[in-house]
């Protein structure tokens, strides 16, 4: 079945330590984002691709950086996690912006 | 006003009634509307999405789109204890660049009771 995979689903990290966490789709979608939610709140959008075309959200903190070396794959690079960085990070495609939004399974991040 | 507007619950529903799930949303030009569901400790699934005023239909679900009233429900027929989950209402929100932006909000939890 099509689908957009996360992995790994569950990360644990040392403050500090550079963490990466990857997304792949078999939808061939144009559109793919990076999303962080915490508990009882809405996702947050971070960053989104429209095929090679990045964008990064304004309130995205410079901690965060993104990779899309493909159609296919995207990644999400987390340079110096701090303990607010401990959340769901989902990935989610479209075909276009105005299309609905498919989101992975996400990967749950912990910071020690 | 929150771009996008939902009560938080949480909506307790007897099994086999009728839930209504309402959301409220700040830019007029809005032309896309999404319903996800979101299960404790799971990704957002998309349920329903609706792009003209009226009514769309999809099994036991319902969404109603308003856009003078700038309005989306979402109802859902014969409640199971299997829709209890958190229920986010999602609306794509125009930007100067050109591209829209998905905008969620803080949803709404769901209880079915057996």
């Amino acid at each position: 079945d099509a689908m957009v995979i996360q992995n790994p689903r569950y990360q644990v990290t040392q403050f500090g330590k550079p963490v990466t966490l990857s997304c792949s789709q078999t939808l061939n979608h144009n559109v793919m984002y990076w999303y962080q939610q915490k508990s009882s709140q809405a996702p947050k959008l971070l960053f989104h691709y429209y095929d090679k075309d990045f964008n990064n959200e304004a309130d995205t903190p410079d901690n965060f950086q993104s990779r899309r070396p493909n159609t296919s794959f995207c990644f999400l690079d987390i340079r110096s996690p701090g303990l607010g960085d401990a959340a769901m990070y989902l990935c989610a495609t479209s075909e276009g912006y105005d299309q609905p939004q498919h989101f992975g399974d996400g990967t749950r991040l912990s910071i020690l | 006003q929150k771009e996008v507007e939902q009560n938080s619950g949480p909506l307790s529903v007897p099994e086999g009634a009728i839930a209504s799930l309402n959301c409220t949303y700040s830019d007029r030009g809005s032309q896309s509307f999404f319903w996800y569901r979101q299960y404790s400790g799971k990704s957002p699934e998309l349920i329903m999405f609706i792009y003209s005023n009226g009514d769309k239909e999809d099994g036991r679900f319902t969404a109603q789109l308003n856009k003078a009233s700038q309005y989306v429900s979402l109802l859902i027929r014969d409640s199971q204890p299997s829709d209890s989950a958190t229920y986010l209402c999602a609306v794509n929100m125009r930007r100067n660049f050109g591209n829209e932006k998905l905008t969620f909000g803080t949803g709404t939890r769901l209880t079915i009771i057996p």
